[in-house]
């Protein structure tokens, strides 16, 4: 099937400027990621969501990111009044079902979003 | 706090010649470690994860919790192996917070044909 899907693939901004990232996590994972990857980083976590509930933001760098997921599906990452800072790939991820139990289910990745704020 | 370190950026092999990925990990409880690969112009995708102890595409990784590690092996080389590795962890269980990854930084691996 579809796996994940991230949309822009690719985005410009100008400092300032307020952007917003897409995930379509696969049909029916409960669980929904989303990293952050620097140049020559690996991805850092940002947030979590288990359906629509925001269970964990708490590496979201700052008050200008925002990120939701109304109905338990698609989820967006709005970033407000960017800056040169923010320039990275934005990753999502999604798994199969809740994380309550002993161990996690495997993570899918998206392609990510490669934000550029000039 | 929990820390994935991979020692070295850029690692070129023969084909042929056998291949070893490292990575050390700190966390203060009994973590779940994967290795994750990127495929030039591909996504991030699993490669493997300590629990399921398998091979997949010939690679092997061992958890080592004495050295807090969990090299990735393959005893030949590929020219089709050459990506970006990432190590990384997730606690084992966390209960109602979430299992995000932590990820090292990554080892290019090339493959000289």
């Amino acid at each position: 099937g579809a796996g994940v899907s991230q949309s822009p693939r690719y985005k410009v901004a100008k400092r300032g400027q307020d952007v917003a990232l897409r995930c379509d996590p696969i049909s029916g994972h409960v669980s929904l990621f989303w990293y952050q990857q620097a140049l020559g980083q690996g991805p850092e976590f940002l947030t979590y969501f288990q359906n629509e509930a925001q269970l964990d933001k708490s590496g979201l760098p700052s008050d200008r990111f925002f990120a939701e997921r109304p109905e338990g599906s698609v989820s967006t990452l709005k970033i407000q009044r960017t800056q040169q800072e923010d320039s990275a790939v934005y990753l999502c991820a999604s798994s199969h079902k809740s994380t309550s139990g002993i161990f996690q289910e495997t993570q899918y990745f998206g392609p990510g979003t490669r934000l550029l704020v000039l | 706090a929990q820390r994935v370190t991979q020692p070295e950026k850029l690692l070129s092999v023969f084909k042929g010649a056998p291949v070893e990925l490292k990575c050390n990990y700190s966390y203060s409880g009994s973590p779940e470690l994967f290795w994750y690969v990127q495929y030039s112009r591909q996504r991030l995708q699993l490669l493997l994860r300590h629990i399921s102890r398998e091979s997949i595409k010939g690679f092997t990784a061992d958890l080592n919790k004495g050295e807090t590690s969990f090299h990735l092996k393959k005893p030949f080389a590929q020219e089709e192996d050459s990506a970006m590795y990432y190590c990384a962890l997730t606690p084992s269980y966390s209960g109602a917070g979430s299992y995000q990854l932590t990820f090292g930084k990554g080892t290019k691996l090339s493959v000289i044909p």
